[in-house]
């Protein structure tokens, strides 16, 4: 079955840091989302990227989606407390999600 | 809209007890999830619906049932209980249509299953 792997599994920055984490399917994706986990809470949808190659951005975060649509990338500039959580990215349709393992993101002010 | 909730927040059971647990949504959606989430990990499919009547396996269903009888209401049935299924569960709904491309998924809060 379809696998979704996520590196690096926690990242540890400094406040203002950039952070990057990096998403990869075993098989191409029709789309890709991507969801944020604060500690204790449920995840919350970010975004769905659709096309080969494309990008979208929030304000402090940008979204990649490889030309192949197997990978994808979540970054964020100048990282604030806010950005406390765990970064998920998952690949499916109406038939459920398979989510990566997803990253921890641990913010030193 | 009170969007997706379940019940109850927490539970501790005994090995082979059963429970139920509960989730409704209020936004009339008609695909329904359920995921497990064990620490530090992401999620797994357990089951799913497209609609009210009709449910089907996800990735991990061994152990779980699921029926949906309403398009409001999912819920997920235990039996015999195992350490094997302390987890989070996560009910989650979305809105699929032929006019609509994206499957964003709604989440509720979740309910924390300890067996022991």
């Amino acid at each position: 079955g379809q696998q979704v792997m996520q590196i690096p599994q926690y990242q540890h920055v400094q406040e203002g840091e950039d952070f990057t984490t990096y998403c990869n399917s075993s098989t191409t994706l029709s789309n890709i989302q991507w969801y944020k986990q604060r500690p204790g809470g449920h995840p919350v949808f970010l975004i769905q990227l659709v096309k080969s190659g494309e990008v979208k951005k929030q304000k402090r975060l940008t979204f990649q989606f490889g030309e192949a649509k197997k990978n994808s990338s979540l970054h964020i500039t100048a990282t604030q407390t806010t950005d406390v959580g765990t970064y998920f990215c998952a690949g499916g349709g109406a038939d459920g999600l398979t989510f990566g393992k997803g990253t921890h993101l641990i913010i030193q002010p | 809209n009170a969007g997706v909730t379940q019940t109850p927040k927490f539970r501790i059971l005994k090995i082979g007890q059963s429970m139920t647990l509960q989730c409704a949504q209020d936004m009339n959606h008609n695909y329904m999830y359920w995921y497990r989430q064990d620490p530090g990990m992401g999620l797994k499919l357990i089951y799913y619906s497209v609609g009210a009547g009709i449910t089907d396996k996800g990735e991990v269903p061994n152990g779980y049932n699921v029926s949906r009888s309403t398009t409001e209401d999912f819920p997920l049935r235990l039996e015999l209980a195992a350490p094997s299924q302390t987890s989070v569960y996560f009910c989650a709904s979305s809105y699929s249509g032929s006019a609509v491309s994206s499957y964003e998924q709604y989440f509720g809060p979740g309910t924390r299953l300890t067996v022991t």
